[in-house]
Order: C-alpha cells, then structure tokens, then sequence
C-alpha cells in the first residue's frame, strides 16, 4: 500500500488566488511527522512546512498552511495568494518512527503546480 | 548561511564505470541522507548516517552502493560498475538531530544528476 498519496498530477491556478494540494497519508504509528517540499525545476527540494501527529493547531508558515485531519489521515497544503514563483512541483513527505526509529522521509509522487498570470 | 553542497552537479559516465559522489551537509547538522530521484517521482530512501555510524540502509542500497561518513561531517556515495538503471539525481540532506519531539527536519541539496550511457 502506498505511504502517501498525492491524486493531483498537475494543478492550475491563478495568481492571487488560493490553491489546496492534497496529500493523504498511511501509518499505524501514533507519532509522525508530516511535511511538505517545493521543488522547482532547478531540481532543489525547498522545506515548507511541517505538521506533527500530535500538535493540535494546523501548522502555518506565511502563505503556506497545513489543513491536517487526523481521523482522514489527510495533510493538505493550502497556498493563499498564489505567485508566478509558486510554479513547482510539490511534494508531501511522512515520517514515521516506527519500531526501528526510522529517520527516513517516504515521499508521494508529487504534484506538479502552475501559476498563471 | 551555508545550505546543503553536493558536488559534482552533474555527471555522464559509460556503463560499467564507477563513480563517487559527494555531500557537504549544514556544519552543525549530525545527521545526513541519501536518497535517489527519477524522473517523474519523488526521493526514495537510500541511507542515513548520524555523526559517522550508517544506522539505517534501504533495500534500494545494492551491493554495487556503498556510503560513508568518516568524520562525522562529509560524505561520499560511491556506485560501482553503474548501469543505464542508476540514473537518476541523487540527493543528500542533513538535519539537526535533537531527539524528543523536534521535527529534525531534513534540508536538501542540489542534488547531482547522474547519466549513465
């Protein structure tokens, strides 16, 4: 089964406008994190935001905010006041601590963002 | 602010070569990555070390993929006799390692893109 999935190959929006990403998520641990990458074509992955399984406000950080349902195990990524610079694609990642103390990220297949003028 | 370096940037290497890639992470980050990228996907975990013990390798990680980190800061993931197979970009990340609840979150390099012909 997959980690993460993202259903949004490719999304549009218009500049100044909001846009939601989506990203659900499969663990049966009860201490996760979840976070969010933006990858422009210069191939850098650029963190955004970060939301953890047991912090009870959504996360925000400026135009980035986290819509995080626990019970639907979803991690949605809301951008307000969409930028040309916005263009990328987008990628939700889980952390999960699992019985070895994993470290390591699990990424969805990403979602691809454009912002038109 | 010095981020994550990663060089070469690129490389082009006939099948069959070895070739060694290397990370400088974030100079107080104890914990660095590696993860693989093909086109269309997102990471997929290769290795984490935390100062110089490798604590955790993938599956991905095949006998022909060996990394290090002697010294607890730099780090090289060599690939020996490549194949058309393992081109991709390879991504390195560090995190502060703090333990707890700290979010450790994971920042990323550039990346070096591998074309093997």
């Amino acid at each position: 089964a997959q980690k993460i999935t993202q259903t949004q190959p490719g999304m549009f929006v218009q500049e100044k406008e909001a846009v939601t990403l989506d990203c659900t998520y499969d663990t049966s641990d009860q201490s996760y994190g979840l976070f969010w990458y933006k990858q422009p074509s210069s191939g850098e992955m650029i963190f955004l935001i970060y939301q953890g399984s047991y912090d009870e406000q959504n996360a925000t950080e400026g135009r980035y905010s986290l819509n995080f349902q626990k019970a639907r195990k979803s991690a949605n990524l809301v951008i307000s006041a969409s930028q040309l610079g916005d263009s990328a694609m987008y990628f939700c990642a889980m952390r999960e601590k699992g019985d070895m103390g994993r470290r390591a990220l699990t990424f969805g297949s990403g979602t691809r963002l454009q912002v038109q003028p | 602010d010095t981020g994550v370096s990663q060089n070469p940037r690129h490389k082009i290497t006939k099948r069959g070569q070895n070739v060694t890639f290397r990370c400088d992470p974030i100079s107080e980050h104890n914990r660095l990555y590696w993860y693989r990228q093909t086109l269309g996907q997102g990471p997929e975990f290769l290795t984490y070390f935390q100062n110089e013990a490798q604590l955790e390798k993938s599956r991905l990680l095949s006998d022909r993929f060996s990394a290090e980190r002697p010294k607890g800061s730099f780090s090289t993931l060599e690939i020996q006799r490549t194949e058309q197979g393992d081109s991709a970009m390879y991504l390195c990340a560090s995190s502060l390692g703090l333990g707890g609840r700290s979010t450790d979150t994971q920042y990323f390099g550039p990346g070096t893109r591998l074309t093997v012909l």
